[in-house]
């Protein structure tokens, strides 16, 4: 499978842990995005890469949310002292960069994190 | 504050029927709106993207119209068939070009 993979597709933690996700994009992918989506609501932007650089953060991913790629290949994605609202499904994609691309975002099947 | 919106948010439709959803996106600093797929347990898929006032695109049953002037776009599914429930969402990206801004979503249930 050569498609965008996410790590663990499930997790259930309590109020307060620390949870790290883990997307590992399409191989010749030098961007990659994080989107969060809640139920009944659409896909919402937090960050995105271009190669191992962080680029751009949404108000939305607020100081305990921490995402890196340091090879420019897979990404991780840490939530510390998770609260309840950050429960919902955290989705990865990447796209290749160019100028006819219309940039085209890859997804993977996303993480449902659940905070007791 | 982009403002992508998506009617209507839930469909129910008899196998053969034919429906089509509205996005509606804003018509400033328009690059490209896409058109995704999300099943349950699967990875959103990719239907279309459009860049051009106009554009009109087609993939079996499915197909898209798009007017940047006014800012919306149609999805349109011909001859509805049980797998084609999911949640349609449409997504635009403005002159940046790189973080997509999604609308809620159009659910589509198709009974048989």
């Amino acid at each position: 499978d050569t498609g965008v993979s996410q790590d663990p597709r499930h997790k259930i933690t309590k109020r307060g842990q620390n949870v790290t996700f883990r997307c590992d994009p399409i191989s010749e992918h030098n961007r990659l995005y994080w989107y969060r989506q809640t139920l009944g609501q659409g896909p919402e932007f937090l960050t995105y890469f271009q190669n191992e650089a962080q680029l751009e953060k949404s108000r939305l991913l607020s100081d305990r949310f921490s995402a890196e790629r340091p090879k420019g290949s897979f990404s991780t994605l840490e939530i510390q002292r998770t609260e309840q609202g950050d429960s919902a499904m955290y989705l990865c994609a990447s796209s290749l960069a160019g100028p006819d691309n219309k940039n085209i975002q890859y997804f993977g099947a996303g993480t449902r994190l659940s905070v007791l | 504050i982009l403002n992508v919106e998506q009617s209507p948010q839930s469909l129910h439709v008899q196998e053969g029927d034919s429906t089509n959803f509205t996005c509606s996106f804003p018509s400033s600093n328009f690059y490209a709106l896409h058109w995704y797929r999300w099943e349950t347990a699967k990875s959103p898929e990719a239907l279309f993207v459009m860049t051009l006032n106009g554009d009109e695109k087609k993939k079996g049953r499915i197909s898209a119209t798009l007017n940047t002037k006014e800012g919306y776009s149609y999805l349109y599914i011909k001859g509805s068939q049980p797998e084609d429930s999911a949640t349609y969402l449409c997504a635009f990206s403005d002159n940046a070009g790189n973080m997509l801004t999604f609308g809620g979503g159009t659910r589509l249930m198709v009974k048989p």
